[in-house]
């Protein structure tokens, strides 16, 4: 079933705004997460990922958070343009019991659309 | 050579038909994955193949038979589908195969199917 979730399914934010996208996962053995873009018509794109033992980490204009305590991860986009608009799924790599192959799971995702 | 194409872009097939899609990745990744995505929804793992050989199948119908020919190429082939798998199916690859655990895929752009 799904364990990955989304808050909220829309956000619109103006041009130049930070934009702040948030996910939650109820599985606590998962250790990896990737947040992907994706755009109308094409397939998810890699923006970032972090481990679970890490809390923050940084890419060029966007940095996710990870809070175990709370199974919540986040992705802030910094001065958002145009171009962000797009569908962002969170995913959590959730390793099977008695076994070490994982499963990516997407959570249900959020239509970011940035106003100019 | 850094992406993951998917033949066809577009398939139209009725319920009698057999068809396949094809994925091919030169990234030099051992791990490939099918996923089904319908509209407004996130993807869904359908099967992966690690070292060319099936290690996850989500419990797919069996009118969906994947197939890795070598590291580099996956097909999907499909018969006798129904209406309600019109979807995007979308190829994905990674690195090191799901035994290292941590999992950045990339995907193609995807096969939009529709079954009349």
């Amino acid at each position: 079933g799904e364990s990955v979730g989304l808050h909220l399914p829309t956000l619109s934010v103006q041009e130049g705004d930070n934009s702040i996208i948030n996910c939650a996962y109820s599985n606590s053995a998962s250790d990896y997460f990737i947040w992907y873009k994706q755009e109308s018509g094409k397939g998810p794109q890699f923006i970032i990922d972090i481990r679970s033992n890490m809390d923050k980490r940084q890419g060029q204009r966007v940095t996710v958070l990870l809070n175990k305590t709370v199974k919540h991860l986040s992705l802030q986009i910094a001065a958002t343009q145009p171009g962000d608009s797009a569908v962002y799924f969170c995913a959590e790599n959730m390793k099977g019991r008695g076994s070490t192959l994982g499963r990516l799971y997407f959570g249900r995702g959020t239509q970011l659309t940035v106003w100019p | 050579d850094t992406e993951v194409t998917q033949t066809p872009k577009h398939l139209v097939m009725g319920m009698t038909n057999k068809k396949s899609l094809k994925c091919e990745q030169h990234m030099g990744h051992r791990a490939m994955y099918w996923y089904k995505q319908k509209a407004k929804k996130p993807p869904e793992l359908m099967f992966v193949y690690s070292y060319e050989k099936l290690s996850i199948n989500e419990s797919v119908p069996s009118r969906f038979s994947p197939e890795c020919p070598n590291s580099s190429l996956l097909n999907l082939h499909l018969h006798a589908l129904q209406p309600e798998d019109s979807a995007l199916y979308l190829c994905a690859s990674s690195q090191g195969g799901l035994a290292l655990g941590y999992n950045e895929q990339f995907f193609g752009p995807g096969t939009r199917l529709t079954v009349l």
